[in-house]
């Protein structure tokens, strides 16, 4: 079956202008994560979404960064006024749920380069 | 909160060389542990898992156990292969919500 797709593949964006990251989970998965990886911080946590609701936003780095997720199913985030840090791989991971066994593995999507000019 | 401390490397072996990688880490509770492997050009795959202490996670020859008292999760392989050759992550989930937290990730090159 389809994993998880992440677009686009590449993007570049000159510093200051928005972007937007589009994340396509496994289909009936409820709980979707985005992390962010990048050469000085290795791979971070960034936001949680069970449903359509993001109990945990805990790891979004400025208010410049935001994610929505809409009819259980696809997440886009929102990066405002692009800065030179932000360049990084931007990966969505989902899995069937977070609340209900030891643990549902989490399924990667192949992620998105973002470079910021 | 929860974090991971993993050998940094990078490790360069020769084939059929005995692999281990440490990983500790600190954590409220009692997290999963997992190894994470990243191949070169490829996304992040599950390489094995553990849930609860004493647990040994396994897959492709590759081990590590999971030690409550050490609060560690050492990877092994007895004898690595060329095809080996990746990035491999430390990470422990842990709260109601499952979030995953990385160590910084070790690249192992294995030489023919």
């Amino acid at each position: 079956g389809a994993g998880v797709s992440q677009s686009p593949s590449n993007k570049v964006t000159e510093k200051g202008k928005d972007v937007e990251l589009r994340c396509d989970p496994i289909s009936g998965h409820t709980a979707l994560y985005w992390y962010r990886q990048s050469l000085g911080q290795g791979l971070e946590f960034l936001i949680y979404f069970q449903g359509n609701s993001a109990p945990d936003k805990s790891g979004l780095p400025s208010d410049r960064f935001s994610a929505e997720r809409t009819g259980g199913s696809v997440s886009t985030l929102t990066i405002q006024r692009t800065q030179q840090e932000d360049s990084a791989v931007y990966l969505c991971a989902s899995s069937h749920s977070s609340g209900t066994s030891a643990y549902n593995e989490q399924f990667f999507g192949p992620g998105t380069r973002l470079t910021v000019l | 909160g929860n974090s991971v401390t993993q050998m940094e490397g990078p490790v360069t072996l020769s084939e059929e060389a005995f692999l281990t990688i440490n990983c500790t880490y600190t954590a409220t509770g009692y997290p999963s542990l997992f190894w994470y492997v990243q191949y070169p050009g490829e996304g992040l795959q599950l390489l094995l898992k553990a849930t609860k202490a004493d647990d040994k996670g396994s897959n492709n020859g590759f081990e590590a156990t999971y030690r409550k008292e050490t609060t560690s999760f050492h990877l092994e392989k007895g004898s690595v292969q060329v095809s080996d050759s990746a990035v491999y992550f430390c990470a422990i989930s842990g709260g109601s919500n499952y979030k995953l937290t990385f160590g910084k990730g070790t690249l192992l090159t294995v030489n023919p």
